[in-house]
């Protein structure tokens, strides 16, 4: 059963738009949710992370929108590049375990 | 240095096969972790080691035997896999293993066929 649900599953922009990749959650027990990008043939890296007493968070191009009451959170990132092109995931934990999205491909034209 | 280094970074390996994959930091991190990724799919917790003692493990099958010989390093035994063990075998670190979610570090993985 998977605890965060992430939209969409892919998306294509053009270089200066604005992907803005939806997550969804059910356990109110959640108290960390951070973003990881992966490009292929690596690993994840964390990009950027959010508590819930928080409703935005940026860092650089990157924003984070959570509503707590709607049990939502999203990303975006600004003035998108060709090198932004990656999978992101979206995560909560609570307790010690990370519960992944199922990822977001995003692909930047230029 | 803020790097998790893993090798080797891809292994074939027969159904009949031992092996071991390898995993090191030099971060003074003392939470070590194991995760498996399927391809187009998020990352799997299997293994957490904290203070080099195994905390968690998620139900992984003990084909898998994961070894933490020093605080810097973090193995994964390999012994009689199936083929769909085949994936994305990623370590990762963090400060500590705390309740309130370090940031996780990862390596680059090993990407691991079962044949």
């Amino acid at each position: 059963q998977q605890q965060v649900k992430q939209s969409p599953q892919s998306l294509i922009v053009q270089k200066g738009g604005i992907p803005i990749i939806n997550c969804a959650y059910e356990n109110t027990a959640f108290d960390y949710f951070p973003w990881y990008q992966q490009f292929p043939g690596k690993g994840p890296a964390l990009l950027i992370a959010i508590r819930p007493d928080v409703s935005e968070k940026k860092e650089g191009r990157f924003t984070i929108s959570f509503n707590k009451s709607a049990k939502q959170f999203s990303l975006h990132i600004m003035d998108s590049q060709p090198g932004d092109s990656a999978t992101y995931f979206c995560a909560a934990s609570r307790s010690y375990k990370l519960s992944f999205g199922a990822g977001t491909t995003v692909t930047v034209r230029a | 240095d803020t790097e998790v280094t893993q090798t080797p970074k891809h292994l074939v390996m027969g159904m009949t096969n031992k092996k071991s994959l390898k995993c090191e930091q030099h971060m003074g991190h003392r939470a070590m972790y194991w995760y498996k990724q399927k391809a187009k799919k998020p990352p799997e917790l299997m293994f957490v080691y904290s203070y080099e003692k195994l905390s968690i493990n998620e139900s992984v099958p003990s084909r898998f035997s994961p070894e933490c010989p020093n605080s810097s390093l973090l193995n994964l035994h390999l012994h009689a896999l199936q083929p769909e063990d085949s994936a994305l075998y990623l370590c990762a670190s963090s400060q500590v293993y705390s309740r309130t979610n370090e940031k996780l570090f990862f390596g680059s993985g090993t990407q691991l066929s079962v044949l």
